[in-house]
């Protein structure tokens, strides 16, 4: 069964911090990843994808990838209350279909 | 809008009864996924087609399920006689051929089922 783990939260961080959002997964060949965020009643909205070892950066996102550790994170810097939702990791298998993890939600407190 | 439409939005029915959702993928986007998502839990996969053709369905899709995209671009699931835990919010997401940027899937809206 191949699994991606995150950690339920809630992460609590005061607005202007830096959240840090963790997913391990177990399958060793998954090439791609992704972070969604979700609004409490809304669907996922894809924010970042990482495809190689490393860090990538869009705007006050980075993500992180260690391959060898199995290890994907989020980094949201100068966080904001609209930022507050649920982060979804995801991870495409050998085939097409996105395995998820059942996320971590995020509160910015004001 | 040019993003993934989903059709109802919410969807009340009784245990037993049928129901049929749509889903309009974006323009040009050959592959088209459906998934469920339940309470404080990450989507799961149903089942995707790439054009026309269903390449993959989980396990979860039981015999009430059926999936089709008969010409290649929108998509419905039907679920025959209902049963409480089919109550869900169904999510469709959809993605465009080629190399990486292929693997990014966009979701619609959802329709939202409750089973009475």
């Amino acid at each position: 069964q191949k699994e991606v783990e995150q950690n339920s939260g809630p992460l609590s961080v005061p607005e202007g911090a830096i959240a840090s959002l963790n997913c391990t997964y177990s399958d060793r060949v998954s090439q791609s990843f992704f972070w969604y965020r979700q609004y409490s009643g809304k669907s996922p909205e894809l924010i970042m994808s990482i495809y190689s070892n490393g860090d990538k950066e869009d705007g006050r996102f980075t993500a992180q990838l260690n391959k060898a550790s199995q290890y994907v994170s989020l980094l949201i810097r100068d966080s904001q209350p609209s930022d507050s939702a649920t982060y979804l990791c995801a991870v495409k298998d050998s085939s097409y279909k996105l395995i998820f993890g059942s996320g971590t939600r995020l509160l910015v407190r004001p | 809008d040019t993003g993934v439409s989903q059709d109802p939005r919410h969807k009340i029915t009784k245990r037993g009864q049928n129901v049929t959702f749509r889903c309009d993928p974006i323009s040009e986007h050959n592959r088209l996924y459906w998934y469920r998502q339940t309470l404080g839990q990450g989507p799961e996969f149903l089942t995707y087609f790439q054009n026309e053709a269903q390449l993959e369905k989980s396990r979860l899709l039981s015999d009430r399920f059926s999936a089709e995209r008969p010409k290649g671009s929108f998509s419905t699931l039907e679920i025959q006689r209902t049963e409480q835990g089919d109550s869900a919010m169904y999510l469709c997401a959809s993605s465009a051929p080629g190399t990486r940027s292929g693997d990014e899937q966009f979701f619609g809206p959802g329709t939202r089922l409750t089973v009475l």
